[in-house]
């Protein structure tokens, strides 16, 4: 079965950092590339940073730029996100989701963070 | 970027069709063939139900479509069924490896 999973999230306050992960499995994870998606609750879907198969090619969301960094580990089947100086605005589902077509095909359940003092 | 502009709420009765419009600018919707479509029922992860503005992934019904007209995407779904009911996302690509949302629709099903 193809599945992305979620984990690392919790409660941090402002300015602190967290770093969520995602475990992938049932599909050659080498061979496509991969998204962050989050969800503050209640609100609607933003598209958040990517890393194409190779790392090579990386790219964020203005909002986050310069304080989260995306990162894969091909061999571990894994994709991570360091997210540093977080912001109350940050609170958030995160979603993994693998990137099919320049669109999100598989998504993993997802794993909240809450920023807040 | 931003956001692609969809209607908050639409409604339809059961078997009928709705059309969600997806409203975005001539440097994005318009520019790329990269329209994608997501079903979001509540408290799940969101579904791909639509790609590249017309194509249904494998699994997802043909009562589902997509089309594009200028800046403007649409996904319609026929044949309303009551598990419908939920809310949808559009999302296009709009520059080298960066994506953006429409603000979701809540679909209601009479």
């Amino acid at each position: 079965e193809v599945q992305l999973v979620e984990s690392g999230g919790g409660l941090v306050q402002p300015g602190e950092s967290l770093r969520l992960s995602c475990a992938a499995s049932g599909f050659t994870f080498s061979s496509y590339s991969m998204n962050w998606v989050r969800q503050a609750p209640g609100k609607g879907l933003e598209w958040v940073a990517y890393v194409g198969v190779s790392s090579t090619t990386i790219n964020y969301a203005d909002s986050v730029k310069g304080r989260f960094t995306i990162s894969r580990d091909n061999a571990k089947n894994s994709l991570s996100l360091q997210m540093n100086s977080l912001r109350a605005e940050d609170t958030a589902f995160y979603y993994c989701a693998r990137d099919h077509q320049h669109a999100f095909d598989i998504w993993g359940q997802g794993t909240m963070v809450t920023v807040s003092s | 970027q931003s956001a692609l502009t969809q209607p908050r709420s639409v409604s339809g009765s059961l078997g009928q069709s709705v059309t969600i419009s997806c409203t975005g600018a001539s440097s994005d919707v318009n520019f790329y063939n990269r329209v994608s479509w997501y079903q979001q029922s509540p408290r799940t992860a969101p579904k791909l139900l639509i790609y590249e503005v017309t194509n249904r992934p494998s699994g997802v019904p043909d009562r589902f479509s997509g089309s594009k007209s200028g800046n403007t995407a649409s996904l319609t779904i026929s044949g309303l069924q009551a598990d419908d009911e939920a809310d949808y996302y559009c999302c296009s690509y709009v520059a080298t490896y960066t994506w953006v949302f429409g603000g979701g629709t809540s679909l209601t099903v009479l």
